[in-house]
């Protein structure tokens, strides 16, 4: 049983369009939520992460969305690029789970030009 | 450079012939962890590390062991390979515990069970 379950498992989007990323998680202990992304024969990297004690973060085009009520989290990639194609994992971890980080499933994203 | 080097990139093996996949990181970080990565279930944690001698299970530990006798190195070894433990395979690492930085991935381990 997936705690961090995340959708669409693949997004199609056109140049300049804004791509849109959600998560859902059932652990309320977690409060760290990183993304990461991964280009094709790669490690994943880290783009943004958030804690619950906010909102929203925003870095560059990249914007992470918080709504701690419903357990969501999601990410929003404007004016996306062909350079921005790659998948994408949400991720969860607590501070009372030692080294634990739990992924979603992934989201394969593809910007058309 | 900064990296986590994994060895082999590739590895085609045969059901039950013990091998093992090398990992090392040059950034002196305490934690380390290591992951497989399948079709639609994400990156998965095996076994993580929070110091030398330190290990603990993950998620899905079942057929595998890890050692962490130097701080640098964290191998994972299959003893007996079995076909569903064909995979892509991620070593990481961190400075501090996962809830609180990033985790620097390596370029994975492409293992095939037959």
């Amino acid at each position: 049983q997936q705690q961090v379950k995340q959708s669409p498992q693949s997004l199609i989007v056109q140049k300049g369009g804004i791509s849109i990323i959600n998560c859902a998680y059932e652990n309320t202990a977690f409060d760290y939520f990183p993304w990461y992304q991964q280009f094709p024969g790669k490690g994943p990297a880290l783009l943004i992460a958030i804690r619950p004690d906010v909102s929203e973060k925003k870095e560059g085009r990249f914007t992470i969305s918080f709504n701690k009520s419903a357990k969501q989290f999601s990410l929003h990639i404007m004016d996306s690029q062909p350079g921005d194609s790659a998948t994408y994992f949400c991720a969860a971890s607590s501070n009372d789970a030692g080294n634990m980080l739990t992924f979603g499933g992934g989201t394969r994203l593809m910007v058309k030009p | 450079e900064a990296q986590v080097t994994q060895n082999p990139r590739y590895l085609i093996t045969v059901t039950g012939k013990k091998l093992t996949v090398t990992c090392s990181q040059n950034m002196n970080h305490e934690y380390m962890s290591w992951y497989r990565q399948d079709p639609g279930l994400g990156l998965r944690q095996i076994y993580y590390s929070m110091n030398v001698e330190v290990t603990d299970k993950g998620d899905v530990p079942e057929g595998y062991k890890v050692s962490r006798k130097e701080k640098r190195n964290f191998p994972l070894i299959l003893e007996s390979p079995s076909p569903n433990q064909t995979s892509l395979y991620f070593c990481a690492s961190s400075l501090r515990p996962l809830a609180n930085t990033e985790a620097f991935f390596g370029q994975g381990t492409r293992l095939t069970v037959v």
